[in-house]
């Protein structure tokens, strides 16, 4: 069975552009969670979807959003590019929102200049 | 929010066994995840513990004591390819979030 897929694997941008990122998630998974992570850290929480619907957001500005579809899979997009949004971008779905583990996709590699 | 606390780095020599620990806040916790993470991958998950005790998968074990805010990440019979970051990621009660440490940067030497 597939795993979690993202595209695409790296995108550069410049500041003040927007992008959209893609997630696919797990057959049968309905919860999709949206990470970034830069260098040495840890990942850092964003937003859960969960049948469609917004079950969390990380602290983050106004500036990212997403959304889930109808076949789960989901978009985050990102306005207003800063230099400081450079991060690999993780999804990640599960089962249920919560008490399961998230599987990981590999992420999208975002550069901004 | 649940403050993870683990360390930065550690080195052990292949064949041994190396305990990665992890501290976290105890206020509305639900849940203990550890994640492996190789450089330039996605984090693969490894375990989860909501319960006091001792989970054992292979050469790996995690254990959870609640009231102590404490997990570590046991890792028996050490390899090259252990070499990695392990995450630690607590969830919060009624809360979808995953909180993550910044990871334990593990090196595995002959």
């Amino acid at each position: 069975d597939a795993g979690v897929t993202q595209s695409p694997t790296h995108l550069i941008k410049t500041r003040g552009q927007h992008v959209t990122l893609r997630c696919s998630p797990i057959s049968g998974h309905k919860s999709v969670s949206w990470y970034q992570q830069v260098l040495g850290q840890g990942p850092q929480f964003i937003f859960q979807y969960y049948e469609k619907e917004e079950r969390g957001r990380g602290n983050f500005p106004d500036r990212f959003s997403a959304r889930q579809f109808p076949n789960y899979s989901s978009e985050l997009n990102v306005n207003a590019l800063l230099l400081g949004d450079s991060a690999l971008y993780l999804c990640a779905s599960s089962l249920r929102p919560s008490g399961q583990p998230q599987h990981f996709g590999d992420g999208t590699r975002l550069s901004i200049l | 929010g649940q403050n993870i606390d683990q360390p930065t780095e550690m080195t052990a020599t292949e064949g041994a066994i190396v305990q990665i620990n992890c501290t976290y806040q105890t206020s509305g916790f639900n849940g203990l995840f550890w994640y492996q993470q190789h450089a330039g991958e996605a984090p693969t998950f490894l375990s989860y513990n909501v319960l006091d005790g001792l989970e054992e998968k292979g050469r790996f074990s995690s254990f959870l004591s609640r009231s102590k805010g404490y997990s570590y990440l046991l890792l028996k019979e050490l390899q090259m390819k252990d070499s990695a970051s392990y995450l630690c990621a607590s969830l919060g009660a009624g809360s979808y979030q995953l909180t993550f440490g910044k990871g334990t940067k593990l090196s595995v030497i002959p």
